[in-house]
């Protein structure tokens, strides 16, 4: 079993359509946690950190929730420049840093 | 462009031979890492470095991988006789941060493609 686990997807929505990915972890050790964007053949781009208390940028809701050790990412009103590969990051206070597989997200006209 | 960069962008190389990659983080920033990426796969975690002090070193490395950040600076990752297996995207990411990671920030990558 994967320490970060994700699924892949791909998820097809149509634009301004509100989409939920999830991320399961194992490691009860861990201490940060992060999403990040990743486009096709490009580096991955910090997205936004991952608070217990919830964390909201714009069209952007992160959630953590520690007891069942999975965290969450919600877009809402869709656009087009979403579609891209999201991964969800899980960090360890020694510095090691475990990235999912991503999940595929296509927004369509 | 005071982002994070890689040399070279692309290696081709002859299996057996070794290869040198360079990572120049954010100026400011103390940690840096090193991820292998195939495709399809997230980023697999090789190593991480505070200022020079290298703290983790991922299991999965086997001992043909080395890295340096002699000076706390700039970093270089050497995969030694090379072999088919080790084609992929070797990204460098750096953060600035004591205790609790603070996101990272990625360069463009080296692909390397071994024949």
């Amino acid at each position: 079993r994967k320490e970060v686990e994700q699924d892949p997807g791909p998820f097809n929505v149509p634009e301004g359509a509100t989409v939920a990915f999830n991320c399961t972890y194992s490691n009860s050790a861990s201490q940060s946690f992060f999403w990040y964007r990743q486009d096709c053949r490009k580096e991955p781009k910090l997205l936004m950190s991952v608070y217990s208390s919830g964390n909201e940028d714009g069209r952007f809701t992160a959630q953590l929730n520690r007891a069942s050790q999975y965290i969450s990412l919600l877009i809402r009103d869709s656009k087009l420049s979403d579609s891209a590969t999201y991964l969800c990051v899980v960090n360890t206070n020694a510095g090691k840093s475990t990235f999912g597989d991503g999940t595929t997200l296509t927004v369509k006209p | 462009d005071t982002g994070v960069s890689q040399d070279p962008r692309h290696k081709i190389t002859k299996r057996g031979q070794n290869v040198t990659f360079r990572c120049d983080p954010i100026s400011e920033h103390n940690r840096l890492y090193w991820y292998r990426q195939t495709l399809g796969q997230g980023p697999e975690f090789l190593t991480y470095f505070q200022n020079e002090a290298q703290l983790e070193k991922s299991r999965l490395l086997s001992d043909r991988f080395s890295a340096e950040r002699p000076k706390g600076s700039f970093s270089t990752l050497e995969i030694q006789r090379t072999e088919q297996g080790d084609s992929a995207m070797y990204l460098c990411a750096s953060s600035l941060g004591w205790g609790t990671e603070s996101g990272q920030y990625f360069g463009p990558g080296t692909r390397l493609t071994v024949t």
